[in-house]
């Protein structure tokens, strides 16, 4: 069965800071990974997606993630936080076309 | 085009009570899924539907729960008794052909 293990519940960093927000999975077969944003009281936008192909994946609003298979991890970035990066952020896998979510990180950016 | 649309977006009712929630799926997406967000937690998957079909109830409470898609559009999703643990946001999603979901907003229970 897949799962996904969200290094922390929640990441303060500074206006302009880089932003790292930590993801391992666990998954039977080869993975496609998800990052995804959730702001108050909205749904899930997709950030960016890893199928195959090139391990680095660029997202929108300045967001990148690395596939690495050997640390079994999908760990974000972004080199600068803008005030507006401040939400929730939802890493997950899936198999066959479940997906299976994090438990969340919250990103808090402070001025 | 239109995104995937939910309602209620709220709704207050006390245990033992039943609520029904709707969904919209954007146009052309075969596949629909209700999720279940508790707070502090991530979407948890309830049930999938490929058209009218489901695709995986296994983590539907069945007692409680129900769901369906007919006509292989809209999708309602019940709850009767409610109990205070189902106090959630149920989340509507939709896939496209790229494999990407595109969920509604949510519909935001609170059970007193």
């Amino acid at each position: 069965a897949q799962s996904v293990t969200q290094l922390g519940s929640h990441v303060s960093v500074s206006e302009g800071a880089l932003v790292l927000l930590r993801c391992n999975y666990s998954s039977s077969v080869p993975p496609y990974l998800f990052w995804y944003v959730q702001y108050p009281n909205q749904g899930l936008q997709l950030l960016l997606k890893y199928t195959t192909g090139a391990t680095l994946v660029k997202g929108i609003n300045g967001f990148e993630a690395e596939f690495k298979k050997s640390e079994t991890s999908f760990h974000l970035t972004k080199p600068s936080a803008h005030m507006s990066d401040a939400a929730e952020y939802f890493c997950a896998v899936s198999e066959a076309s479940t997906l299976t979510f994090g438990k969340g990180t919250m990103l808090l950016v402070s001025p | 085009e239109a995104g995937v649309a939910q309602s209620p977006r709220y709704k207050i009712i006390e245990k033992r009570q039943s609520v029904a929630f709707w969904c919209n799926p954007i146009s052309g997406h075969a596949t629909l899924y209700w999720y279940q967000q508790i707070l502090g937690q991530g979407p948890k998957l309830l049930i999938q539907f490929q058209n009218n079909g489901v695709v995986d109830d296994s983590q539907l409470p069945k007692d409680r729960f129900s769901a369906e898609r007919l006509k292989g559009v809209d999708s309602t999703l019940k709850i009767q008794p409610a109990k205070l643990e189902d106090s959630a946001v149920y989340l509507c999603a939709t896939q496209a052909g790229t494999g990407e979901l595109f969920f509604g907003e949510g519909s935001r229970l609170t059970v007193l």
